[in-house]
C-alpha cells in the first residue's frame, strides 16, 4: 500500500479481554516498530521488528504484551487481559531501515478498556 | 539510557511571532536527531532529521533545527509561525546508524492563535 495502515481505528473493550492490533507496513520496509501514545507522556516505545525477528522487546510494559510479525510484513500486537491503563493510541510505524532511517507513521489504533 | 527531554508542554503563540522549542537528549556517542510533528487528525510525519555536517538542519514548512554537541541539544526554530503550524512536534534520538533505538521527547503541544 501506499502507507502504513492500522485495524480496527478504534477498539472498545471490556476489562479483562484480549485484544489484537494490526500493522500494515510500507512493502519493503524491513523495520516495524510499535508504540504507545497517551496523553501527556509522548510515545513509549513498545517493540522493534528487522524483518520477523524482535531483538529488542524490552519496552513491552508487562507480560499481557506481546507481539509477532510474520512474513517480515504484518505485525500484530497482542494485549491480553487489558486493564484501564491500557488505554491509549497505539501506533506502528515502518522503516527501510537503510540510511535515513525515517519513520512511516500509521493512524494509529485508539484502545479504549472500560 | 537515552533520554529526551522537551522542555515545554504546551506552547501558545500568536501567528508571525519568532517559535523555539527545546530539545535535549542524553547519550554518550554519536547520534542521530529527529523532529517529528503530528497535526491535528493527521500521522505523524517527519520534519527534519540530523545525520552529520551541518549542524544547522533545514526542514520543510521554513522549519529549522540547530545540533549543539556540546549542550546536546536540538532546538526546533521557526522565524515567522503560521496558524496551520497549530500541532504537537516530537524531538526523537537514536544512535548513529541503529534504527532500532530510537526514543522520543514527550511532545510539545504547540497553538497558534489567528
Amino acid at each position: 500500500g501506499a502507507g502504513v495502515s492500522q485495524s480496527p481505528s478504534n477498539k472498545v473493550t471490556e476489562k479483562g479481554k484480549d485484544v489484537e492490533l494490526r500493522c500494515d507496513p510500507i512493502s519493503g520496509h524491513t523495520a516495524l516498530y510499535w508504540y504507545r501514545q497517551s496523553l501527556g507522556q509522548g510515545l513509549e516505545f513498545l517493540i522493534y521488528f528487522q524483518g520477523n525477528s524482535a531483538p529488542d522487546k524490552s519496552g513491552l510494559p508487562s507480560d499481557r504484551f506481546s507481539a509477532e510479525r510474520t512474513g517480515g510484513s504484518v505485525s500484530t500486537l497482542t494485549i491480553q487481559r487489558t486493564q484501564q491503563e491500557d488505554s491509549a493510541v497505539y501506533l506502528c510505524a515502518s522503516s527501510s531501515g537503510v540510511l535515513t532511517y525515517e519513520q512511516y507513521f500509521g493512524p494509529g489504533t485508539r484502545l479504549t478498556v472500560t | 539510557a537515552q533520554s529526551v527531554s522537551q522542555h515545554n508542554h504546551h506552547v501558545i503563540l500568536s501567528e508571525a511571532a519568532s517559535l523555539e522549542l527545546g530539545c535535549n537528549y542524553s547519550y554518550g556517542g554519536t547520534v542521530n536527531l529527529f523532529w517529528y510533528v503530528q497535526y491535528p487528525g493527521q500521522h505523524l510525519q517527519l520534519l527534519l532529521k540530523y545525520f552529520s555536517g551541518d549542524p544547522l538542519v533545514k526542514g520543510i514548512k521554513g522549519f529549522e533545527a540547530e545540533f549543539i554537541k556540546s549542550k546536546f541539544s536540538f532546538n526546533l526554530r521557526k522565524p515567522s509561525v503560521q496558524w496551520s503550524d497549530t500541532a504537537e512536534y516530537f524531538c526523537a534520538v537514536s544512535p548513529m546508524n541503529r534504527d532500532d533505538k530510537i526514543i522520543f521527547g514527550k511532545g510539545t503541544r504547540l497553538h497558534i492563535l489567528p
